[in-house]
Order: C-alpha cells, then sequence, then structure tokens
C-alpha cells in the first residue's frame, strides 16, 4: 500500500543547517511536496518537486529526490528559529494526484 | 474570503452526540478536500468535492461520516454519534487544480469527544 515514512524529531541550533528526511512508496507520484505546520496553523505549502527532476533550490530551501530509493529530502540552509515547526512530506495517491499521502511529520527545534 | 475559514475552531462534544464542522473555501476554488489529523499522526484524506461532480468518499472511515458541499461554496462534515477514536484536528482545504501544489488549508477544527 501507499506509506510515506518521515524520523519523528530533529534539533539543530540556528545558523546551522536542518535536513529532513522522508520514504515514500509510490514510484507513479507526479509531484512531491513539503508543507510546514506551524503551532494552531493549517499546513502550509513549502515546496513542490516534480518527479523528473532530480533536485529544487527555492531561496534557502533545497529539495534533493532520489527516485531510485524513492527518498526525498529538504535541506534548510542557516535555519532560523522561525523555522521550528512541523514538516510533512506528501505523495500523491495511485489512483488519484489530488489525493495526498502525508507521513506523519517531523517536528523541529531550532535552538538559539 | 482571503482564506479557507473553519468554524468551530474547537469543539468538545459528548460521546454518542453528532457534530457538523462546517468549511468556507476561497472563492473560485472549485476543489474541495477534508482531512483527519490524528494526535502526532500524518493527515489521512476524507472526501474530495470537484464542482458538480460525484465526490469521492473513498476515505470516510464509517457510515457515521457524511458530508455536503452545495456547488463550489460550504461544506459541513457530519460526524454521527461520536466515538472517542473521532478525537483529532480535522482539515479542509480548497484548490483551484486537481493538484497538491494548489491546495490551501484552513486552520481545522479541532474536535475532542469525552
Amino acid at each position: 500500500g501507499e506509506d510515506v515514512e518521515q524520523s519523528l524529531f530533529l534539533s539543530v541550533r540556528e545558523g546551522d543547517s536542518s535536513v529532513i528526511n522522508c520514504t515514500y512508496t509510490d514510484s507513479s507520484s507526479t509531484y512531491l511536496y513539503w508543507y510546514k505546520q506551524e503551532p494552531g496553523a493549517g499546513l502550509q505549502l513549502l515546496t513542490y518537486i516534480f518527479s523528473n527532476m532530480d533536485m529544487k533550490q527555492d531561496q534557502r530551501l533545497t529539495v534533493l529526490l532520489n527516485k531510485k530509493d524513492k527518498h526525498l529530502s529538504l535541506r534548510i540552509a542557516d535555519t532560523q528559529t522561525g523555522d521550528s515547526a512541523i514538516y510533512f512530506c506528501a505523495e500523491e495517491g495511485m489512483d488519484s494526484s489530488y489525493k495526498l499521502i502525508f507521513g506523519s511529520g517531523t517536528r523541529l527545534l531550532v535552538r538559539p | 474570503g482571503a482564506g479557507v475559514s473553519q468554524s468551530p475552531s474547537n469543539k468538545v462534544t459528548e460521546k454518542g452526540k453528532d457534530v457538523e464542522l462546517r468549511c468556507d473555501p476561497i472563492s473560485g476554488h472549485t476543489a474541495l478536500y477534508w482531512y483527519r489529523q490524528r494526535l502526532g499522526q500524518g493527515l489521512e484524506f476524507l472526501i474530495y468535492f470537484q464542482g458538480n461532480s460525484a465526490p469521492d468518499k473513498s476515505g470516510l472511515p464509517s457510515d457515521r461520516f457524511s458530508a455536503e458541499r452545495t456547488g463550489e461554496s460550504v461544506s459541513t462534515l457530519t460526524i454521527q454519534r461520536t466515538q472517542q477514536e473521532d478525537s483529532a484536528v480535522y482539515l479542509c482545504a480548497s484548490s483551484p487544480v486537481d493538484a497538491g501544489y494548489g491546495y490551501t488549508f484552513g486552520s481545522g477544527t479541532r474536535l475532542t469527544v469525552v
């Protein structure tokens, strides 16, 4: 079945880089996504990558995609305290592009 | 409106009661989704509406759950005879396209069944 796995927790110091990892199962997913959830708020789309790309950079964010290993990562450069949140990886459902399958989320804590 | 609005933001209900959750999508967004987020878990797809097409209800966990949407406007998610395992945050999203990059989520309704 469809499954998205993430580590639960990551702690980094302010100014360091953060790398959040994800593995997914559906190789037919056209897009893969990273969402951010701040306390008490809904999810916000951070970035996404098209499946025929292996890297996408957007300011402090770098997404790496390894299709062979079904591995997705999100690197945040110069991590700030405002980056503390839960980060969710998501793939598209096998039978539909509109239905997303989310991981359990990685809680990022940025220490001053 | 400017964003996806959900109400109430918090709901505490007794086991066995019915609850109704509301979602106001962004104007012009034809697609509307409901997801459930249990504590410490990712989001589970519940239901999808697209315009006047038949909804995709494949994620609804039991027949106690139902949802309605009139045209491209407000949607309500109803849970009948609530159980403690229904306690979760219920998130609504709307989108102008049938793809995850178009999603805008609301802040959710936190439902607690006691």
